[in-house]
């Protein structure tokens, strides 16, 4: 079976930090990878989606970045965080079940800026 | 772009009651699918459900099921015998068809359910 996993669980950064939020999916080959940011209250927006090593595709022009070093490996970085970087970052990984693509998610990493 | 409402920003229900839970979308897709993702205190999002637009038939998961209105752009999902582990939030995505690779979701903005003792 598919495991997806985040880390750090839990992260507290001060403004003009760095940042790098790894995600790795296990059980799957040259999956469809996404960054999603869920701001307090509210949806999930998307940031970056991958669909192969080296292949990343921004949604939102913002100060973060998206890599992709290996097949089952995202991740987001920053090289200056600002106070509205906070948020809930969650990846996902999509597959084509029955005709139609689903994308699941990993549990996510809370950002908390200062 | 497409545009995915959820009207209601909080329910409450009674344990072993049945819910609705409402989602509206905009789009000018003709094939497309639809789903609602819980998000429980954990905050991990869970798949509950999908729906591809080209079925009439509704899509059903043990207690869970929803109404789809193609024409009205209407999907809303019901959860029957509802239990204390439902308590979350829910919300309702749309994703075009594409071929696969560029699989987006547009969420709502979610409908916190709490599930009443």
């Amino acid at each position: 079976s598919q495991t997806i996993h985040q880390w750090p669980a839990t992260l507290v950064q001060p403004v003009g930090s760095p940042l790098s939020l790894e995600c790795t999916v296990e059980g799957t080959s040259n999956p469809n990878l996404y960054w999603y940011r869920q701001a307090a209250g509210r949806g999930l927006q998307l940031l970056f989606y991958s669909v192969g090593i080296g292949q990343i595709s921004s949604e939102v022009p913002q100060n973060l970045s998206a890599s992709r070093p290996q097949d089952r490996q995202f991740i987001l970085s920053s090289k200056k965080l600002l106070l509205s970087d906070s948020g809930f970052y969650l990846c996902a990984w999509s597959r084509l079940n029955d005709g139609s693509y689903e994308q699941y998610f990993g549990p996510g990493t809370r950002l908390t800026v200062t | 772009a497409q545009t995915v409402t959820q009207s209601q920003p909080e329910m409450s229900v009674q344990e072993a009651e049945t819910v609705t839970l409402s989602c509206t979308y905009d789009t000018s897709e003709s094939n497309y699918y639809l789903f609602w993702y819980k998000q429980p205190p954990s905050r991990q999002m869970i798949l509950v459900i999908r729906q591809e637009a080209y079925k009439q038939q509704n899509a059903t998961e043990n207690r869970f099921s929803v109404n789809f209105q193609k024409a009205a752009k209407s999907f809303s999902l019901k959860i029957s015998d509802s239990q204390l582990g439902d308590t979350a939030m829910y919300f309702c995505a749309f994703m075009k068809h594409r071929n696969f690779g560029n699989e987006k979701l547009t969420f709502g903005t979610g409908t916190r359910l709490t599930i009443i003792p």
